[in-house]
Protein backbone atom coordinates (compact mmCIF):
# COMPACT_ATOMS: atom_id res chain seq x y z
CA UNK A 1 0.00 0.00 0.00
CA UNK A 2 0.84 3.66 0.05
CA UNK A 3 3.22 5.35 2.36
CA UNK A 4 3.77 9.11 3.16
CA UNK A 5 6.67 10.66 4.66
CA UNK A 6 6.86 14.21 5.78
CA UNK A 7 9.58 16.26 6.65
CA UNK A 8 10.28 18.25 9.14
CA UNK A 9 8.00 17.01 12.04
CA UNK A 10 8.58 20.53 13.77
CA UNK A 11 9.49 23.87 11.76
CA UNK A 12 9.67 27.21 13.92
CA UNK A 13 9.91 30.56 11.64
CA UNK A 14 9.89 33.98 12.42
CA UNK A 15 6.83 35.50 11.51
CA UNK A 16 6.83 37.17 8.03
CA UNK A 17 9.39 34.74 6.62
CA UNK A 18 8.60 31.40 4.49
CA UNK A 19 7.81 27.57 5.41
CA UNK A 20 8.50 24.62 3.69
CA UNK A 21 7.07 21.14 4.38
CA UNK A 22 7.94 18.45 2.36
CA UNK A 23 6.72 14.59 1.68
CA UNK A 24 7.07 11.81 -0.08
CA UNK A 25 4.82 8.91 -1.50
CA UNK A 26 5.77 5.59 -2.47
CA UNK A 27 2.64 4.39 -4.59
CA UNK A 28 3.60 5.54 -8.40
CA UNK A 29 -0.46 5.51 -9.17
CA UNK A 30 -1.46 7.94 -6.61
CA UNK A 31 -3.03 11.07 -8.18
CA UNK A 32 -4.30 12.74 -6.01
CA UNK A 33 -1.80 15.18 -3.18
CA UNK A 34 -4.36 17.18 -0.79
CA UNK A 35 -2.86 19.19 2.45
CA UNK A 36 -4.41 19.92 5.35
CA UNK A 37 -4.13 22.20 8.95
CA UNK A 38 -5.54 20.83 12.02
CA UNK A 39 -5.69 23.06 15.23
CA UNK A 40 -5.85 22.24 18.93
CA UNK A 41 -9.27 20.01 19.62
CA UNK A 42 -10.36 20.69 15.66
CA UNK A 43 -10.54 17.91 13.05
CA UNK A 44 -8.06 18.35 9.65
CA UNK A 45 -9.40 20.85 7.24
CA UNK A 46 -8.56 21.22 3.65
CA UNK A 47 -6.03 24.11 3.28
CA UNK A 48 -5.00 23.26 -0.78
CA UNK A 49 -4.94 20.53 -3.13
CA UNK A 50 -2.99 19.24 -6.40
CA UNK A 51 -4.23 16.23 -8.76
CA UNK A 52 -1.02 14.49 -10.74
CA UNK A 53 -1.81 16.25 -14.09
CA UNK A 54 -0.68 19.65 -12.34
CA UNK A 55 2.51 20.38 -11.28
CA UNK A 56 2.06 23.51 -9.38
CA UNK A 57 -1.25 25.42 -7.69
CA UNK A 58 -0.76 28.37 -6.02
CA UNK A 59 -3.97 30.14 -2.99
CA UNK A 60 -2.98 33.55 -1.83
CA UNK A 61 -0.11 32.81 0.17
CA UNK A 62 -0.14 28.96 -0.37
CA UNK A 63 1.36 26.94 -2.70
CA UNK A 64 2.07 23.29 -3.72
CA UNK A 65 4.59 21.70 -5.78
CA UNK A 66 4.63 18.01 -7.24
CA UNK A 67 7.56 16.41 -9.08
CA UNK A 68 6.17 13.01 -10.10
CA UNK A 69 8.94 11.83 -10.63
CA UNK A 70 10.41 12.06 -7.61
CA UNK A 71 7.27 11.19 -6.08
CA UNK A 72 7.27 14.33 -3.99
CA UNK A 73 5.22 17.42 -3.12
CA UNK A 74 5.91 20.13 -1.21
CA UNK A 75 3.84 23.28 0.76
CA UNK A 76 5.29 26.52 0.70
CA UNK A 77 3.75 29.36 3.15
CA UNK A 78 4.89 32.93 2.73
CA UNK A 79 4.60 35.91 4.44
CA UNK A 80 3.78 33.56 8.01
CA UNK A 81 1.06 34.97 10.34
CA UNK A 82 0.42 34.09 13.66
CA UNK A 83 -2.42 31.87 12.90
CA UNK A 84 -0.63 29.52 10.55
CA UNK A 85 0.73 28.28 13.96
CA UNK A 86 -0.74 24.16 13.56
CA UNK A 87 -0.09 21.21 12.72
CA UNK A 88 -0.04 20.16 9.12
CA UNK A 89 -0.72 16.86 7.47
CA UNK A 90 0.20 15.59 3.82
CA UNK A 91 -1.77 12.99 2.05
CA UNK A 92 -2.18 10.78 -1.03
CA UNK A 93 -4.54 8.96 -2.28
CA UNK A 94 -4.44 5.92 -5.07
CA UNK A 95 -5.67 5.80 -8.22
CA UNK A 96 -8.44 2.80 -7.22
CA UNK A 97 -11.56 4.76 -8.01
CA UNK A 98 -13.45 6.34 -5.09
CA UNK A 99 -12.63 2.82 -2.59
CA UNK A 100 -9.01 4.33 -1.87
CA UNK A 101 -9.09 6.09 1.42
CA UNK A 102 -6.09 8.76 2.32
CA UNK A 103 -2.74 8.05 3.81
CA UNK A 104 -1.39 10.60 5.56
CA UNK A 105 2.23 11.89 6.41
CA UNK A 106 2.73 12.02 10.26
CA UNK A 107 2.60 15.94 10.36
CA UNK A 108 4.01 18.64 11.05
CA UNK A 109 4.30 20.97 14.14
CA UNK A 110 4.05 24.79 12.51
CA UNK A 111 4.82 27.22 15.03
CA UNK A 112 5.32 30.70 14.08
CA UNK A 113 7.60 33.04 16.24
CA UNK A 114 6.35 36.54 17.00
CA UNK B 1 -17.00 25.22 9.20
CA UNK B 2 -17.05 22.16 6.89
CA UNK B 3 -21.04 21.16 7.42
CA UNK B 4 -19.90 17.95 8.85
CA UNK B 5 -21.14 16.93 12.58
CA UNK B 6 -20.56 14.02 14.62
CA UNK B 7 -21.60 13.23 18.17
CA UNK B 8 -21.27 12.67 20.78
CA UNK B 9 -18.08 14.78 21.45
CA UNK B 10 -16.21 12.60 24.15
CA UNK B 11 -16.93 9.66 24.94
CA UNK B 12 -15.16 6.94 27.70
CA UNK B 13 -15.40 3.21 27.74
CA UNK B 14 -14.47 0.19 29.43
CA UNK B 15 -12.39 -2.22 27.47
CA UNK B 16 -14.96 -4.90 26.45
CA UNK B 17 -17.52 -2.95 25.49
CA UNK B 18 -18.67 -1.47 22.25
CA UNK B 19 -19.39 1.63 21.17
CA UNK B 20 -21.40 3.53 18.85
CA UNK B 21 -20.42 6.71 16.91
CA UNK B 22 -22.15 9.05 14.52
CA UNK B 23 -21.42 11.61 11.22
CA UNK B 24 -23.61 13.83 9.23
CA UNK B 25 -22.14 14.89 5.94
CA UNK B 26 -22.29 18.03 4.55
CA UNK B 27 -25.39 18.63 2.29
CA UNK B 28 -24.49 17.49 -1.59
CA UNK B 29 -21.97 15.07 -0.61
CA UNK B 30 -22.85 11.02 -0.57
CA UNK B 31 -19.48 9.15 0.30
CA UNK B 32 -18.57 9.02 3.73
CA UNK B 33 -15.16 7.46 4.84
CA UNK B 34 -13.77 7.33 8.90
CA UNK B 35 -10.24 7.44 9.94
CA UNK B 36 -8.68 7.06 13.55
CA UNK B 37 -6.11 9.55 15.12
CA UNK B 38 -4.19 8.32 17.66
CA UNK B 39 -2.47 10.90 19.49
CA UNK B 40 0.87 12.66 17.48
CA UNK B 41 -0.19 10.75 14.56
CA UNK B 42 -1.93 11.34 11.07
CA UNK B 43 -5.30 9.97 10.43
CA UNK B 44 -5.66 5.91 9.41
CA UNK B 45 -8.44 4.94 7.08
CA UNK B 46 -10.61 2.82 8.55
CA UNK B 47 -13.46 2.37 5.56
CA UNK B 48 -15.18 4.01 3.17
CA UNK B 49 -19.47 4.32 2.56
CA UNK B 50 -21.09 4.78 -0.78
CA UNK B 51 -24.61 4.09 -1.19
CA UNK B 52 -25.10 2.49 2.07
CA UNK B 53 -22.36 -0.11 1.28
CA UNK B 54 -18.81 -0.10 2.29
CA UNK B 55 -16.67 0.73 -0.61
CA UNK B 56 -13.21 0.00 0.57
CA UNK B 57 -11.50 -0.40 3.42
CA UNK B 58 -8.05 -0.02 5.70
CA UNK B 59 -6.52 -2.54 7.88
CA UNK B 60 -8.73 -2.01 10.63
CA UNK B 61 -10.17 -5.39 12.12
CA UNK B 62 -13.59 -6.49 11.27
CA UNK B 63 -14.81 -5.60 14.46
CA UNK B 64 -15.08 -2.52 13.63
CA UNK B 65 -17.63 -1.77 11.16
CA UNK B 66 -20.04 0.98 9.81
CA UNK B 67 -23.14 1.93 8.17
CA UNK B 68 -24.67 4.59 5.92
CA UNK B 69 -28.47 5.67 5.92
CA UNK B 70 -30.35 7.17 2.67
CA UNK B 71 -29.59 10.41 3.89
CA UNK B 72 -25.84 9.92 3.68
CA UNK B 73 -25.30 9.88 7.11
CA UNK B 74 -23.38 7.66 9.07
CA UNK B 75 -22.03 5.20 12.21
CA UNK B 76 -18.96 3.92 13.23
CA UNK B 77 -19.15 1.04 15.57
CA UNK B 78 -16.27 -0.96 17.55
CA UNK B 79 -17.03 -4.29 19.10
CA UNK B 80 -14.46 -5.79 21.97
CA UNK B 81 -12.67 -2.28 22.38
CA UNK B 82 -8.93 -2.49 23.27
CA UNK B 83 -7.27 0.21 25.24
CA UNK B 84 -5.46 0.78 21.58
CA UNK B 85 -8.96 2.08 20.46
CA UNK B 86 -8.12 4.97 22.18
CA UNK B 87 -7.87 8.09 19.70
CA UNK B 88 -9.70 10.56 17.73
CA UNK B 89 -11.94 9.36 15.61
CA UNK B 90 -13.05 11.80 12.48
CA UNK B 91 -15.39 11.20 9.79
CA UNK B 92 -15.06 12.90 6.59
CA UNK B 93 -17.73 13.38 3.26
CA UNK B 94 -17.22 13.67 -0.33
CA UNK B 95 -18.36 13.56 -3.35
CA UNK B 96 -18.49 10.48 -5.21
CA UNK B 97 -17.95 11.36 -8.49
CA UNK B 98 -17.33 9.53 -12.09
CA UNK B 99 -13.53 9.88 -11.93
CA UNK B 100 -13.28 9.45 -8.18
CA UNK B 101 -13.77 10.57 -4.92
CA UNK B 102 -11.73 13.42 -4.20
CA UNK B 103 -11.48 16.12 -1.90
CA UNK B 104 -12.49 15.15 1.65
CA UNK B 105 -13.75 17.86 4.33
CA UNK B 106 -13.43 16.44 8.29
CA UNK B 107 -15.61 16.95 11.08
CA UNK B 108 -14.76 18.29 14.61
CA UNK B 109 -14.27 14.34 15.43
CA UNK B 110 -15.10 12.16 18.59
CA UNK B 111 -12.81 11.50 21.32
CA UNK B 112 -13.01 8.01 22.80
CA UNK B 113 -11.10 6.88 26.02
CA UNK B 114 -10.99 3.19 26.74
CA UNK B 115 -10.12 2.17 30.54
Amino acid sequence: GENVEQHPSTLSVQEGDSAVIKCTYSDSASNYFPWYKQELGKGPQLIIDIRSNVGEKKDQRIAVTLNKTAKHFSLHITETQPEDSAVYFCAAKGSGGGADGLTFGKGTHLIIQP
Amino acid sequence: ETGVTQSPTHLIKTRGQQVTLRCSSQSGHNTVSWYQQALGQGPQFIFQYYREEENGRGNFPPRFSGLQFPNYSSELNVNALELDDSALYLCASSALLAGGSYEQYFGPGTRLTVT
